[in-house]
């Protein structure tokens, strides 16, 4: 019954490998998020998407691709994988944009990169 | 743009005591603070948050404070349980800004 779902939930890859990461919310939501949450916790913005529209981008190295085909899915292909990239990364939704507004979010993807 | 401090990094209580965690801001165009809990290997999710035109706020053994003038906010767990025990986690957004900024996590243990 998950609001927010996102695929895989673990992914272990080599470095230089390309993947990607799925997500998809059945709320009806205008907006959606790709979060890193790195090993101290850490959770910071990487994208934010309005109604498919790219509206920002944290200074995220442009080997991560987001991709909203519409405003119910948010993808994310990670090209040339490092060591760095390891973390949860996790999917978010919102009613609308401008931040301030509740974040629902998925279950999150750890990525392991060898 | 906006900075989010939180404080401590990790807090030990008693079960039966009360808990602090207290976070800063530095846009003065913040108006939306809310609280994500994040239990082990588990997505973070929202227990409380509360408005710039609200001081206070309060739901069950959880209450949250705001002092818009020295850009500061406070939650407060009373009588803590083992399953208070995880990561909280503050943030702050404004209009403007577009997004939601969050400190950096405060590691709480309810010892039995």
């Amino acid at each position: 019954d998950t609001a927010v779902s996102q695929t895989p939930k673990y992914l272990v890859t080599q470095m230089g490998n390309d993947k990607s990461i799925k997500c998809e919310q059945n709320l009806g939501h205008d907006t959606m998020y790709w979060y890193k949450q790195d090993s101290k916790k850490f959770l910071k913005i990487m994208f934010s998407y309005n109604n498919k529209e790219l509206i920002i981008n944290e200074t995220v190295p442009n080997r991560f691709s987001p991709k909203s085909p519409d405003k119910a899915h948010l993808n994310l292909h990670i090209n040339s994988l490092e060591l760095g990239d390891s973390a949860v990364y996790f999917c978010a939704s919102s009613p609308r944009t401008g931040g301030n507004s509740p974040l629902h979010f998925g279950n999150g993807t750890r990525l392991t990169v060898t | 743009g906006e900075n989010v401090e939180q404080h401590p990094s990790t807090l030990s209580v008693q079960e039966g005591d009360s808990a602090v965690i207290k976070c800063t801001y530095s846009d003065s165009a913040s108006n939306y603070f809310p609280w994500y809990k994040q239990e082990l290997g588990k997505r973070p999710q929202l227990i409380i948050d509360i408005r710039s035109n609200v001081g206070e706020k309060k739901d069950q053994r959880i209450a949250v404070t705001l002092n818009k003038t020295a850009k500061h906010f406070s939650l407060h767990i009373t009588e803590t349980q083992p399953e208070d025990s995880a990561v909280y986690f503050c943030a702050a957004s404004s209009n403007q800004g577009g997004k939601l900024i969050f400190g950096q996590g405060t590691e709480l243990s309810v010892k039995p």
